[in-house]
C-alpha cells in the first residue's frame, strides 16, 4: 500500500500570502490529522478530519483552516502568512478500525516544508 | 505539567552500546503511549505503542519499551546501537481530553558514534 503523500514537499511564500497544502491518506483510511513542527514549539496538533467533518482542533488561530473531501484527501490552508508560520507541516492518517480510537496508529507523511519570507 | 517529558534533548552513544531514551508521562494521562522516530527530512515513523496490554512492548528495528506505572515512565531501549539509529525520537500520548490527537514530547536526538 502506498503511504501518506503530501504535496508540495517544499514551499516558499512571503508574508501576507496564503498557502494550501495537500494530503492524500493511505487507501482506506478515513481519518486525517495535521501537525505543525517547529524548532521552538515542537510538534503541535492542528486539526483532525473524519468523513469530511472536523472532529478536533488544536490551539491555533483562525488563519489555519482545513477540509476533507469525499475521497478522504485533505487540504489545509493558512491565510495571511506570518514569519512564525515557517514550519514542517505533517499529515497523518489512520483507519479508525478499532473500537478504541485512541490506540489507532497514525501514519505520517513526509511533510511539507513551508518557508515564509 | 507536561503530559510527556523527554529527559535529554541529545543523547550520544557508541555503536554497539545500549540505547536508553527516557520518557516520563503525567499520571493523569490515558495509558496510550507511543514512540516515533524521525529521520532527517522525513516524517514520523511509529516504533511501538502501548495500549494497556503487555507492559513490555517490542517494536521495529530492535527497539522495545516498558510501561512502568509506579515510575510513570515509558523509556525506549535497544541493546546494541547501529549507525542507522541516528535520528530524533519522540514520545507521545493519545487520548488527552478524549481526543485522538497525539501530544508529543520535545524529542531526543540520538547520535551514534563509530
Amino acid at each position: 500500500k502506498a503511504g501518506v503523500t503530501q504535496t508540495p514537499r517544499y514551499l516558499i511564500k512571503t508574508r501576507g500570502q496564503q498557502v494550501t497544502l495537500s494530503c492524500s491518506p493511505i487507501s482506506g483510511h478515513r481519518s486525517v490529522s495535521w501537525y505543525q513542527q517547529t524548532p521552538g514549539q515542537g510538534l503541535q496538533f492542528l486539526f483532525e478530519y473524519f468523513s469530511e467533518t472536523q472532529r478536533n482542533k488544536g490551539n491555533f488561530p483562525g488563519r489555519f483552516s482545513g477540509r476533507q473531501f469525499s475521497n478522504s484527501r485533505s487540504e489545509m490552508n493558512v491565510s495571511t502568512l506570518e514569519l512564525g508560520d515557517s514550519a514542517l507541516y505533517l499529515c497523518a492518517s489512520s483507519s479508525l478500525s478499532t473500537g478504541r480510537t485512541s490506540t489507532d496508529t497514525q501514519y505520517f507523511g513526509p511533510g511539507t516544508r513551508l518557508t515564509v519570507l | 505539567a507536561q503530559s510527556v517529558t523527554q529527559l535529554g534533548s541529545h543523547v550520544s552513544v557508541s555503536e554497539g552500546a545500549l540505547v536508553l531514551l527516557r520518557c516520563n508521562y503525567s499520571s493523569s494521562v490515558p495509558p496510550y503511549l507511543f514512540w516515533y522516530v524521525q529521520y532527517p527530512n522525513q516524517g514520523l515513523q511509529l516504533l511501538l505503542k502501548y495500549t494497556s496490554a503487555a507492559t513490555l512492548v517490542k517494536g521495529i528495528n530492535g527497539f522495545e519499551a516498558e510501561f512502568k506505572k509506579s515510575e510513570t515512565s515509558f523509556h525506549l531501549t535497544k541493546p546494541s546501537a547501529h549507525m542507522s539509529d541516528a535520528a530524533e525520537y519522540f514520545c507521545a500520548v493519545s487520548g488527552l481530553a478524549g481526543r485522538r490527537a497525539l501530544t508529543f514530547g520535545s524529542g531526543t536526538r540520538l547520535q551514534v558514534q563509530p
